[in-house]
């Protein structure tokens, strides 16, 4: 399907335990980004990547771990999950990174850390 | 470090009333851009509209309005005639200009809740 996808939509997992949560676009898109949408705080973003093997830190990023081998996909890790990281997530991209380009949203994962 | 000040945390208003979203940000680039996502209850984040620094016309699509005024360091939305399928949190976000990378800043969110 064209766009772009986020999976699981759901899971939970344990403390202390690795878990990935895949993106996937099928725009080509250059820029994605990952937030974790937290009551209160809105959304905050956790990583970007520029292009394939370009990444970078955003607001929150320790406890992640993100790569970009191909340019439509974006995975996310949490190496050792904590409870602080129960959140929703949401992966995005963006066709370049000019600054007026409008993200297009995943439909978000919901993680729940026990 | 850019700020997005959205303080009304939740509003309720009944059905056909106008309603207004503050968002209030900060920066110090003088090229920046301004957003407002909309998010229903069913969870995916809407894309409504764009500003850039430069352009302080405001702008109107159908119900919906924006103010823009660079002298308050707002970006103000308004709803006229609100309607239930309006029910939704509303963001508004921040981006930096050429080079910032595209990244966003978002507020708080305002949950709109219009009721019959």
């Amino acid at each position: 399907d064209a766009g772009i996808t986020q999976s699981p939509r759901y899971k939970i997992t344990e403390t202390g335990r690795q878990v990935t949560l895949m993106c996937h676009q099928t725009w080509s898109h250059s820029y994605m980004f990952w937030y974790r949408q937290d009551l209160g705080h809105g959304l905050r973003l956790i990583y970007y990547s520029a292009a394939a093997d370009i990444t970078d830190k955003g607001e929150v990023p320790d406890g992640y771990v993100v790569s970009r081998s191909k340019t439509e996909n974006f995975p996310l890790t949490l190496e050792s999950a904590t409870r602080s990281q129960t959140s929703v997530y949401f992966c995005a991209s963006s066709e370049r990174g000019q600054g007026y380009e409008e993200q297009y949203f995943g439909p978000g994962t919901r993680l729940t850390v026990t | 470090a850019q700020k997005v000040t959205q303080a009304q945390t939740e509003i309720s208003v009944v059905e056909k009333e106008d309603v207004t979203l503050d968002c209030v940000y900060e920066t110090r680039d003088t090229t920046y851009y301004l957003f407002w996502y909309k998010q229903p209850p069913s969870g995916e984040l809407v894309f409504l509209i764009r500003r850039n620094s430069f352009d302080e016309q405001n702008e109107i699509s159908g119900r919906y309005s924006w103010n823009f005024q660079k002298s308050t360091s707002s970006f103000n939305f308004t709803i006229t005639a609100s309607q239930v399928v309006d029910s939704a949190v509303y963001f508004c976000a921040l981006s930096e200009g050429a080079g910032g990378g595209n990244k966003l800043t978002f507020g708080t969110g305002t949950q709109l809740k219009v009721e019959l």
